[in-house]
């Protein structure tokens, strides 16, 4: 299975609820990134956060780090309609590429 | 500021004819370079990476090849499509020294028939 895999696979929730996804990984990590795809577009950065980090806030965006248990969450508070994209994190694992996992697609209904 | 051009934005190929896939990018000097397809509703697969002028390491072997002619230019080829060719293609580049954050763009969906 890949390096970084997300759940759930899809997340549906009302205007203003909070989101929360999880993503899970198998080997040692330097960082972990956040990325935010709209459909049919490029990947967007959103949050990064190192091995030596637990917790790292971005604007609406919190992000966890527990290297135990080699997961991270992303939770994206009191959400908006615009949020709507697909979810993916990725990890760096000092080789010279990034390994994506399949993403989480969040529905945010208006 | 720095930005990521691809082209064309869509693709449509039939199985056996050749592709070429360009990406370039303004505003940063010896960016890293990649190459990644994307399956409907998937994840991203690296095919392609790149840290200067004609150095390319490529991650699985398949029907498809990458040039870097120049410092900020990445070529996507193939000689001869296969159905399995279909997806879409994403480049991302990322900034020289420390910088850890790939910055993609917009893509390029190609549909081989």
């Amino acid at each position: 299975s890949q390096q970084g895999e997300e759940d759930p696979q899809a997340l549906s929730i009302q205007e203003g609820e909070n989101a929360t996804m999880n993503c899970s990984y198998k080997t040692s990590i330097n960082n972990l990134q956040w990325y935010r795809q709209n459909s049919g577009r490029g990947l967007v950065h959103l949050i990064l956060i190192r091995s030596n980090e637990r917790e790292k806030h971005s604007g609406r965006l919190r992000v966890t780090l527990d290297t135990s248990k080699k997961s991270s969450s992303l939770l994206i508070t009191a959400s908006r309609a615009a949020d709507t994209a697909s979810y993916f994190c990725a990890t760096d694992t000092g080789r010279r590429a990034l390994t994506f996992g399949s993403g989480t697609r969040l529905q945010v209904q208006p | 500021s720095q930005t990521i051009h691809q082209w064309p934005a869509t693709l449509v190929q039939p199985v056996g004819s050749p592709l070429s896939l360009e990406c370039t990018v303004e505003g940063t000097s010896n960016p890293n370079l990649y190459w990644y397809r994307q399956a409907a509703g998937r994840g991203l697969q690296l095919l392609f990476y790149s840290v200067g002028i004609g150095q390319i390491s490529s991650e699985v072997p398949q029907n498809l090849s990458a040039s870097r002619p120049q410092d900020r230019q990445f070529i996507l080829s193939s000689k001869k499509l296969l159905l399995s060719d279909s997806g879409f293609y994403l480049c991302a580049y990322e900034r020289g020294g420390a910088e850890e954050t790939q910055y993609f763009g917009p893509g390029t969906r190609l549909l081989v028939l």
